[in-house]
C-alpha cells in the first residue's frame, strides 16, 4: 500500500543549528510529494512540494528534493529559528479520483533560543 | 481572508449526543475533503467531494458518520450518537482538482471532544 515514514520526534536544536527531518514513502505509482507545517495553535499549511523526481520544493528556508531512487523527501534547513518550532508532516498524494493526501506521523520541532 | 473556514473551532459534547460541524471552502475549489487528527498523529482520510458528489468514504467513516455538500459549496460533517473514540480534530480541504492543481489546502479544524 501507500505510505509515509518520518523520523520520530521531538527534534530539539539550537537557533542557527541545521535541521535534517527524514521522510520516506512508499507508493504504487508516481505520487507527488508534501511538507505540511501545523504551528502551535494553528491549522496545517502547506510548507513546500514536488511533483516529480529530482524537483527541488522550497520556502521560508526550507527545501526538500524528490528522490525517486531512495523514495526519499527529506526537509533540510541551513539556519533554524526560534519561530521554525511547530510540528512537520510528510505527505504524498497519489493523483486519481479522489487524490487523498497521505500523512505521516508528524515530527515535533523545538527551537532553543 | 478567503481560505477554508471551519465552525465550530472547538466542541465539547456528552457521549450519545450528535454533532454537526461545517466547512467552507476556498470559493473557486470544487473539492473538499474531510480529515481526522487524533493527538500525535498525522491527518487521515476521512471522504472527498467533487462538487455535490461524495465519491470516496474511507472505512473509518463509520455509519454513525454523514457528510454532505448540497449545493457544491460548503459542506457538513454529521456525527450521530458520538462516542469518546470520536475525540479528534476535524480537518476540511479543498483543492481546484486536476492533476497540475491538487494541491489541498487545509481549515483551522475543529476540535471535538466527547466526554
Amino acid at each position: 500500500g501507500n505510505s509515509v515514514t518520518q523520523m520520530e520526534g521531538p527534534v530539539t536544536l539550537s537557533e542557527e543549528a541545521f535541521l535534517t527531518i527524514n521522510c520516506t514513502y512508499t507508493a504504487t505509482g508516481y505520487p507527488s510529494l508534501f511538507w505540511y507545517v501545523q504551528y502551535p495553535g494553528e491549522g496545517l499549511q502547506l510548507l513546500l512540494k514536488a511533483t516529480k523526481a529530482d524537483d527541488k520544493g522550497s520556502n521560508k528556508g526550507f527545501e526538500a528534493t524528490y528522490r525517486k531512487e531512495t523514495t526519499s523527501f527529506h526537509l533540510e534547513k541551513g539556519s533554524v529559528q526560534v519561530s521554525d518550532s511547530a510540528v512537520y508532516f510528510c505527505a504524498l498524494l497519489l493523483y486519481s479520483s479522489a487524490s487523498k493526501i497521505i500523512f505521516g506521523s508528524g515530527t515535533r520541532l523545538s527551537i532553543r533560543p | 481572508d478567503t481560505g477554508v473556514s471551519q465552525d465550530p473551532r472547538h466542541k465539547i459534547t456528552k457521549r450519545g449526543q450528535n454533532v454537526t460541524f461545517r466547512c467552507d471552502p476556498i470559493s473557486e475549489h470544487n473539492r473538499l475533503y474531510w480529515y481526522r487528527q487524533t493527538l500525535g498523529q498525522g491527518p487521515e482520510f476521512l471522504t472527498y467531494f467533487q462538487n455535490e458528489a461524495q465519491l470516496e468514504k474511507s472505512r473509518l467513516l463509520s455509519d454513525r458518520f454523514s457528510a454532505e455538500r448540497p449545493k457544491g459549496s460548503f459542506s457538513t460533517l454529521e456525527i450521530q450518537r458520538t462516542e469518546q473514540g470520536d475525540s479528534a480534530m476535524y480537518l476540511c480541504a479543498s483543492s481546484l482538482g486536476g492533476q497540475d492543481q491538487e494541491t489541498q489546502y487545509f481549515g483551522p479544524g475543529t476540535r471535538l471532544l466527547v466526554l
